[in-house]
């Protein structure tokens, strides 16, 4: 079983749709990641979460931490094509045990 | 700034041959390195990481092995393949200090024994 479960794990949508995507876990993480990756490359980092509640924004990408740092949300508002990619949460318990979740597929149709 | 390189970028190899990737971290000194696989559109699995020389962690029981001769280099080895070692192979690495550990990633190795 994954540390971390992403939901959904595939996901399609219309340009122009809002989204959310989750990441959740029973384990606390000292900060938590979000990465993208396109087909063929490495993951990119986009974002780090570190104090429970905390939300960063990223022009159109809006990222949450839970509370008490098991979980995790990714909301895109007004999706586009540009979008696409595997979004990949990775939460850290100390500084060598990183664990990453399953990714969840999003596909923007044009 | 830093570059992370892994080489090379495809390989076709035939089961039970040996198996070498490379990779290479410029413009940060004392890096922490990992090697992760990841299978087709799916997460990464952690098989590997240094926090130095010689010094290297396994989270996984397999058929590979890893090496650090130099600071900034990271090898990925495998006596003989097996069909399951077929996968995407992604170097990382991160500063190593702190309470937040940001990984950064190289373009991968796309591995497939036949």
């Amino acid at each position: 079983t994954q540390l971390l479960e992403q939901s959904p794990q595939f996901l399609s949508i219309q340009e122009g749709e809002n989204l959310t995507v989750y990441c959740n876990s029973s384990s606390v993480f000292s900060s938590l990641q979000w990465y993208r990756q396109e087909p063929g490359e490495g993951p990119v980092l986009l974002v780090t979460v570190v104090t429970g509640g905390e939300v960063k924004k990223l022009k159109r990408l809006t990222f949450q931490f839970g509370d008490a740092r098991k979980d995790s949300s990714l909301h895109i508002t007004a999706a586009q094509p540009g979008d696409t990619g595997l979004y990949l949460c990775a939460g850290a318990r100390n500084n060598n045990d990183m664990r990453f979740g399953a990714g969840t597929r999003l596909t923007v149709k044009p | 700034s830093q570059t992370i390189h892994q080489w090379p970028a495809t390989l076709v190899q035939p089961v039970g041959s040996p198996l070498s990737l490379e990779c290479t971290v410029e413009g940060t000194s004392n890096p922490n390195l990992y090697w992760y696989r990841q299978a087709a559109g799916r997460g990464l699995q952690l098989l590997f990481y240094s926090v130095g020389i010689g010094q290297i962690s396994s989270e996984v029981p397999q058929n590979l092995s890893a090496s650090r001769p130099q600071d900034r280099q990271f090898i990925l080895s495998s006596k003989k393949l097996l069909l399951s070692d077929s996968g995407f192979y992604l170097c990382a690495w991160s500063i190593g200090a702190g309470v937040v550990n940001e990984q950064f990633f190289g373009p991968g190795t796309r591995l497939t024994v036949l």
